[in-house]
């Protein structure tokens, strides 16, 4: 079963702080991708990344930006966090063509 | 303009009964893949099933199977004789460009079903 880890199931931090989402996926997969859920909203993509330090824009990446420094790991950064983060992230990962989407738990952020 | 529409935000349906979550999807790109997700209250998302805009039949997964109408371009979910396990929220996604590296993938705002013993 592929296995895609977020480093933290709740986190709370301060307004102005610099944030970091971890996630790591064990199956080799060369598509990583961070959502954000809000309610009525589903999820929305914030960057997406199809190799090693390639990434691209999602539909909000505005207030964020992402590393991709290995093929397994894809890491998340609120440069400075602000209350309209405040929300839960998904990492995911995928092999390219027709296959689906592999989640992690997921992260409360809250940012106060 | 919104891409995936799923109409229900909540549902009931009673334990045993079938019910169906609607999806209409919109994209002018020949290649794309449908897919819908499931997830509970603990916010882990699941995988339930697939169709592809190619595919000939609908897809079946156990007690899942997916409604597929190209010409409509809808896409609803089936869930035939519903267990208590079955209440969450699900999502209708699509993959446009499925040749392409994943752009495009875009998921609905979700519907939540609640089964009633």
């Amino acid at each position: 079963d592929v296995k895609v880890t977020q480093s933290s199931r709740y986190l709370v931090k301060r307004t102005g702080e610099k944030v970091f989402l971890e996630c790591v996926q064990d199956m080799d997969h060369e598509n990583m991708f961070w959502y954000r859920q809000d309610p009525g909203l589903g999820l929305r993509l914030i960057y997406f990344s199809y190799d090693v330090k390639m990434k691209e824009k999602g539909d909000i990446p505005e207030g964020y930006s992402v590393s991709r420094e290995k093929k397994e790991r894809f890491s998340l950064i609120l440069e400075s966090a602000s209350t309209n983060q405040t929300s839960m992230y998904l990492c995911a990962s995928s092999v390219t063509g027709s296959w689906p989407l592999h989640f992690g738990n997921g992260t409360r952020l809250t940012v106060t | 303009a919104q891409k995936i529409t799923q109409t229900q935000p909540g549902m009931f349906v009673q334990e045993k009964e079938a019910v169906t979550l609607d999806c209409t999807y919109d994209t002018s790109d020949p290649s794309y893949g449908l897919f819908w997700y499931k997830q509970p209250s603990s916010g882990e998302m699941i995988f339930l099933i697939y169709q592809g805009s190619y595919d000939q039949q609908n897809a079946t997964e156990g007690r899942y199977s997916l409604n597929f109408q190209k010409a409509r371009k809808s896409a609803n979910l089936v869930i035939s004789a519903s267990q208590l396990g079955d209440s969450a929220m699900y999502f209708c996604a699509m993959r446009e460009g499925l040749a392409n590296y994943g752009q495009n993938f875009v998921f609905g705002p979700g519907t939540r079903l609640s089964v009633l013993p």
